[in-house]
């Protein structure tokens, strides 16, 4: 069964400080993975992955793939509290994506 | 990027009836669109795929019956919660995916729905 899990699932940290999501997967006929960004609606995308060790980046956000360990991390630096949210980590196969259980950030002024 | 509006944004009903929720990609052609639920403080949870013009597939334990799903147009797909109960009550997110092979899937903003 197709399966992707987060860590941690909650973190709290304080505004400036740099965090560190991880997400790793088990699933067949792998594509790509996905970072997406949640508030109080529906998830934003942040990044697509589809091949290892190439560092997507996005202002002070970053994230990368490592194919052969099965894992990704999406590193946020300088954090501030509008990076509070639940980022979820979601893995695609042949036809759908498969979603982690999430992380919750929650960054402290 | 692409643009996905869900509507309505809230509903609450009276258990028993019948609520519809759609689902409209308003820049580009979705040749599959995807329902999910999330509960409270839960990730989501894949509840069937839809392709334009063939039947939806629904992921194990969902109900088809009860959960009616149409995408009649490239553009439109509704889900229809059929004889709400309040354990139904969640939040639904449609989401769109355009070219057949990319998984970049882009997301509505989500239906609120309370079932008293």
């Amino acid at each position: 069964e197709d399966k992707v899990v987060q860590s941690p699932l909650s973190l709290v940290v304080h505004e400036g400080d740099t965090v560190t999501l991880n997400c790793s997967y088990e699933v067949t006929n792998f594509r790509s993975l996905l970072w997406y960004k949640q508030e109080k609606k529906a998830p934003t995308f942040l990044f697509m992955l589809t091949s290892s060790g190439i560092e997507k980046k996005s202002g002070r956000l970053s994230s990368i793939l490592d194919k052969k360990e099965l894992f990704s991390i999406l590193n946020i630096t300088a954090t501030q509290t509008g990076d509070s949210a639940v980022y979820l980590c979601a893995v695609g196969g042949a036809q759908k994506l498969v979603f982690g259980q999430g992380t919750r950030l929650t960054i402290n002024p | 990027g692409a643009v996905v509006s869900q509507h309505p944004s809230r509903v609450i009903c009276k258990s028993g009836t019948s609520v519809k929720i759609e689902c409209r990609s308003l820049d580009f052609q979705a040749t599959t669109m995807f329902w999910y639920r999330q509960f409270p403080k839960q990730s989501l949870m894949l509840m069937a795929t839809s392709n334009e013009g063939s039947k939806a597939t629904y992921e194990q334990g969902v109900e088809k019956d009860k959960f009616l799903i149409n995408h009649a147009s490239l553009t439109l797909s509704t889900l229809t919660v059929t004889s709400a109960h309040p354990e139904d009550s969640s939040f639904y997110i449609c989401s769109a995916r355009g070219l057949a092979g990319d998984n970049e899937q882009f997301f509505g903003p989500g239906t609120r729905l309370t079932v008293l």
